[in-house]
């Protein structure tokens, strides 16, 4: 079974609107990680938050981190077209950096 | 220049072929890692190779051989194709895992179809 189960599994909004995504685990972690994935293509990494920390930015986006509930929120900020994708968070720290990933949230944006 | 690159990008072939997928990645990292895709998106983990050695084999069945001939290289050979085995395939490459530099580089991806 996935590691990381995420919600929703879609999400449909219009642009300019917030988008936030959620991620759950099982076991403990070092890190958790959160991924863009564009119709056909491959994963971009977008950010890593370590299991000491609770909050991270980069830009539009916004991840939390909640180990004693062993959960994460991905928060896109007035969101685009262009950010429509599939985002997926995965979680690290096992032996070899070995990243464990959910089933992926898909993001709509309607201009 | 493509940081982690794949091929081909599309392999069709019939059940029983054997087939092979490259992978080569220009970014200096020590260790490579192969993904399987499957129809409904989920990623999982295949094998993960550090500076030319094995470092961790999922549960996959041994019809899938993994070759390193150098760190910046991973290919993943395939023998007696089966109809499970169609999804997509990515090679992905990091810095080793004891640097601190967790993040991995995805190459765009191998569409493989098992007819």
């Amino acid at each position: 079974s996935q590691q990381g189960e995420e919600d929703p599994q879609a999400l449909s909004i219009q642009e300019g609107e917030n988008a936030t995504m959620n991620c759950s685990y099982k076991t403990s972690i070092n890190n958790l990680q959160w991924y863009r994935q564009n119709s056909g293509r491959g994963l971009v990494h977008l950010i890593l938050i370590r299991s000491n920390e609770r909050e991270k930015h980069s830009g539009r986006l916004r991840v939390t981190l909640d180990t004693s509930k062993k959960s994460s929120s991905l928060l896109i900020t007035a969101s685009r077209a262009a950010d429509t994708a599939s985002y997926f968070c995965a979680t690290g720290g096992n032996a070899g950096n070995m990243l464990t990933f959910g089933g992926g949230t898909r993001l709509m944006v309607k201009p | 220049d493509t940081a982690v690159s794949q091929t081909p990008k599309y392999l069709v072939t019939q059940m029983g072929n054997d087939k092979s997928i490259k992978c080569e990645q220009n970014l200096g990292h020590d260790t490579m890692y192969w993904y399987k895709q499957d129809s409904k998106k989920f990623l999982k983990i295949m094998f993960s190779y550090n500076n030319k050695e094995l470092i961790i084999n999922e549960t996959v069945p041994n019809r899938f051989s993994p070759k390193s001939p150098d760190k910046a290289h991973l290919n993943l050979h395939i023998n007696s194709l089966e109809l499970g085995d169609s999804a997509v395939y990515f090679c992905a490459s990091s810095q080793s895992p004891t640097s601190g530099q967790e993040t991995q580089y995805f190459g765009p991806g191998t569409r493989l179809l098992v007819l």
